[in-house]
């Protein structure tokens, strides 16, 4: 039982569209990251927030942008979909005082077209 | 960006075999070895990990194995079950987990 939960699990959108993609991590999980997982790949880190401040980013383009809220949930936005926007996205959370240990979401599937 | 090398991409197994993953880093100042493990659907689940002042940690069925000198280590999974049938990725960093670098991964498929 991971206790962090995506949402959607699955999406579709074309060119061009704009997304939110959601996570909800337990409570004392402050710190909150989001990794793009391509097909066959493994994991590439997108950014990192930290009491609703971002922490640290990836080389990810500014279209790329995110938020925290108090209550341990998160969101990751997506401008401008591009078709290798196409990926799995996972959130991942790390509990107060057990900062080497990310527990990951199933994530979120998108689909561009 | 911290180069983090992984071998074999895929490896099949008998079950009841011992299956061996590689990883090859580049930063000196990762001090925290991990391997994930990730089934089809789900997200990558912390398997086991090490700190650089040991050469070896056993859990059960999985051992790390750590060569500083050599920047390497690796998982070896004893008595391979069909359970384990994953993917499984290294992710290898320094101080708390803020960035982590992923290896590319490895698909192991225990055969029973």
């Amino acid at each position: 039982e991971t206790g962090v939960t995506q949402s959607p699990t699955h999406l579709i959108k074309t060119r061009g569209q704009q997304v939110t993609l959601r996570c909800s991590s337990q409570s004392g999980h402050n710190t909150v990251s989001w990794y793009q997982q391509a097909l066959g790949q493994g994991p590439q880190f997108i950014f990192q927030y930290y009491r609703e401040e971002e922490n640290g980013r990836g080389n990810f383009p500014p279209r790329f942008s995110g938020l925290q809220f108090p209550n341990y949930s998160s969101e990751l936005n997506v401008n401008a979909l591009e078709l290798d926007d196409s990926a799995l996205y996972l959130c991942a959370s790390t509990r107060t005082g057990s900062s080497n240990v990310l527990t990951f979401g199933a994530g979120s599937r998108l689909t561009v077209l | 960006q911290q180069q983090v090398k992984q071998s074999p991409q895929s490896l099949i197994v008998q079950k009841g075999g011992i299956s061996i993953i590689n990883c090859a880093y580049e930063n000196t100042a990762f001090d925290y070895f991990p391997w994930y493990q990730q089934f089809p659907g789900k997200g990558p689940a912390l398997l086991i990990a090490i700190r650089p002042d040991v050469s070896e940690k056993k859990e059960g069925r999985f051992t790390i194995s750590f060569n500083k000198s050599a920047k390497q280590f690796s998982l070896h999974i004893m008595d391979s079950q069909p359970g384990d049938s994953a993917t499984y990725f290294c992710a290898p960093h320094s101080g708390s987990a803020r960035q982590l670098t992923f290896g590319s991964g490895t698909q192991l498929t225990v055969l029973p």
